[in-house]
């Protein structure tokens, strides 16, 4: 079981948006501005593509943004593309520690 | 270009050892904290352990205290992992991971696979 909830998958047609949510706690996500969103597509590694809750890394597509409220993240994709079909990861710090959530899997319909 | 480059995975029976190693380039090695993260076949990530940048501290997850060990060298641009008293559930690509961009893991090594299996 992993230390943050998120939806096991989402999926949305091409040009489209989608949400998920990464629910964690007041000792993690609400508890400190330490979130970040990884994109991980089949036997690779996983690419940051926002930190600090919902800043965006040098050359990472702006249509990917990410917010938080209380002890709940979320990551935006818009404008859908084939190629955002992926697993997505939240993380949060936690007191010396670092916890992630289960992943949730992307389809592009 | 930051490259991470692991090694040392492999097939294990239960109870073994194994060393782990990452070979850091493309940045000031010894200016950033290291992490390792390991994910189960089709599981999700878990973070594994930390160093901070001088390897004087260290952090771990409660599941692997006691039997694994972070270090690094910083002359040689090395991080390691030493994995004692394998179990069969810490089967896992192994990460190595790099403290960086605000307070995220900003860039990954492609990962080295330990199995332990009898």
């Amino acid at each position: 079981q992993s230390a943050l909830t998120q939806p096991a998958s989402v999926s949305g047609s091409p040009g489209q948006s989608i949400t998920i949510s990464c629910t964690g706690t007041s000792s993690d996500v609400g508890g400190y501005t330490y979130v970040s969103w990884f994109q991980q597509h089949p036997g690779k590694a996983p690419k940051l593509i926002i930190y600090d809750v919902s800043k965006r890394p040098s050359g990472v597509s702006g249509r990917f943004s990410a917010s938080k409220s209380d002890n709940t993240a979320s990551l935006t994709i818009s404008g859908l593309q084939a190629e955002d079909e992926a697993d997505y990861y939240c993380s949060s710090y936690r007191s010396i520690r670092w916890v992630f959530g289960g992943g949730t899997k992307l389809t592009v319909l | 270009e930051v490259q991470l480059v692991e090694s040392g995975g492999g097939l294990v029976q239960p109870g073994g050892s194994l060393r782990l190693s990452c070979a850091a380039s493309g940045f000031i090695f010894s200016s950033y904290w290291m992490h390792w993260v390991r994910q189960a076949p089709g599981k999700g990530l878990v973070w594994v352990s930390h160093i901070n940048s001088e390897g004087s501290s260290s952090s771990y997850a409660d599941s692997v205290k006691g039997r694994f060990t972070i270090s690094r060298d910083n002359a040689q641009n090395t991080l390691y992992l030493q994995i004692n008293s394998l179990r069969v559930d810490d089967t896992a690509v192994y990460y190595c991971v790099r403290w960086g961009l605000g307070w995220s893991l900003d860039y990954w090594g492609q990962g080295t696979l330990v199995t332990v299996s009898s």
